[in-house]
């Protein structure tokens, strides 16, 4: 089945405690992405990756880092997390060639830093 | 870069009803304009989607219309069913750049039987 993995689905942690959130497709996707959710204020891209070894930032990209080691994979870490990055964490996919690129959304990973 | 504003922010219609969103968008390059469908507690989900050499897409009760000239786009359903209450997001990006898509805020859309 193809699908967006993503790993925890909740996360309790304290205050600079480091953690990743896993990402993983199965879908040979180039293009993958990381968004935030907070109400009121919709889906805010974090960073983003076109291929293995290319990630950039996106609009929210302070106090994050991702990697893309492998095209499969594209694992969130934060470093030293901080209360306001309390939020609903999506992995997304797709394929980046014109009219392939509907985007996939993993289940998603609840952050609570307290 | 892209901006995309999206209203109303909440949306209450009766049963049977049509529901309009409409979405504006900044970066006259943007070429490719989903819709995405949240359901409480879940991912959101591709509904429908239209590039910018067409003008109107049609989904059974879903269509989607775009207005090049004044960066527009809007999302109609008609005929509403309860099963249509969801948080609906648009976005913009251009496929000839970094396909990154940027959304809107949301319209939280409820349909009241």
């Amino acid at each position: 089945e193809a699908q967006v993995t993503q790993n925890p689905r909740y996360l309790i942690t304290v205050t600079g405690k480091k953690l990743t959130v896993t990402c993983s497709q199965n879908m040979n996707h180039e293009y993958m992405s990381w968004y935030r959710q907070d109400p009121g204020l919709g889906l805010r891209q974090i960073y983003y990756s076109m291929n293995v070894e290319v990630t950039d930032k996106g609009d929210v990209p302070e106090g994050y880092k991702v990697s893309r080691k492998e095209k499969r994979n594209f694992p969130l870490i934060l470093e030293s997390p901080s209360p306001n990055q309390t939020s609903l964490y999506f992995c997304a996919s797709s394929f980046s060639a014109q009219g392939r690129n509907e985007a996939f959304f993993g289940q998603g990973t609840r952050l609570t830093v307290v | 870069g892209e901006n995309v504003e999206q209203h109303p922010s909440t949306l209450s219609v009766q049963e049977g009803d049509s529901a309009v969103i409409k979405c504006t968008y900044s970066d006259s390059a943007s070429n490719y304009f989903p819709w995405y469908k949240q359901e409480l507690g879940k991912r959101p989900q591709l509904i429908i989607d239209i590039r910018s050499n067409v003008g109107e897409k049609k989904d059974q009760r879903i269509a989607v219309t775009l207005n090049k000239t004044a960066k527009h786009f809007s999302l109609h359903i008609t005929e509403t069913q309860p099963e249509d209450s969801a948080v609906y997001f648009c976005a913009a990006s251009s496929e000839a750049g970094s396909y990154q898509l940027t959304f809107g805020k949301g319209t939280k859309l409820s349909v009241i039987p």
